[in-house]
């Protein structure tokens, strides 16, 4: 079936370094990318984001990029700071359906 | 505004017990959803309800019944639990914009 995956299961970065978390999804009727946080023994945040008709979008110090032709996603956290340390997922989803589709998630270990 | 509750918090049950996990939410959302999360796995749908007095399977749907009470209610209800039914249990909502807000979740231990 169609999916969301992730290139890296964990990523380790020091403080103060950008991160840059990628996803793929395979869907190429989804047109609309999400990224949610999901802090230890929490449920998912909203972050950013995107439709497809847009590449970039930017936000409080994150910004989300697509890659329609290579079907790929990146989340990227400038300045990271010990309180990014979470677990980040992708998440597809098309214009009027409701089922989203998410990937396995990044666990993003900030170091200071 | 509380956003999206979920009770309980934790459940312990035996092989074939039944129980219900409840979902409220107070953001005047149409659209319900419940996921379940295992380790190492991102969020799978099982059911959820696109506006109040309709509800539709999800990815793993099995072993589940679901209803949505009214506009802030979505309850998932396990008739027989299963040890592979041990996992955590998420509930979140939307409105049109897509963006869910998810609840803080139910964490299920079947024996």
């Amino acid at each position: 079936g169609e999916s969301v995956g992730l290139h890296l299961p964990t990523l380790s970065v020091q403080e103060g370094d950008n991160s840059i978390i990628n996803c793929a999804y395979s869907n190429s009727a989804s047109d609309y990318f999400i990224w949610y946080k999901q802090e230890s023994g929490k449920g998912p945040q909203f972050i950013i984001d995107i439709r497809s008709n847009m590449d970039k979008r930017q936000g409080q110090r994150v910004t989300v990029l697509l890659n329609k032709t290579v079907k790929h996603l990146s989340l990227q956290i400038a300045a990271t700071q010990p309180g990014d340390s979470a677990v980040y997922f992708c998440a597809e989803s098309s214009t009027g359906g409701f089922k989203t589709i998410f990937g396995a998630g990044t666990r993003l270990f900030v170091k200071a | 505004n509380a956003g999206v509750t979920q009770t309980p918090k934790f459940q312990v049950l035996k092989t074939g017990q039944s129980m219900t996990l409840q979902c409220a939410q107070d953001m005047n959302h149409n659209s319900m959803y419940w996921y379940r999360q295992d380790p190492g796995m991102g969020l799978r749908l099982i059911y959820y309800s696109a506006s109040e007095g309709t509800t539709d399977k999800g990815e793993v749907p099995n072993g589940y019944n679901v209803s949505r009470l009214n506009k802030r209610e979505f309850s998932l209800r396990l008739e027989s639990a299963a040890p592979s039914q041990t996992s955590v249990y998420f509930c979140a909502s939307t409105d049109s914009s897509y963006e869910q807000y998810f609840g803080p979740g139910t964490r299920l231990t079947v024996t």
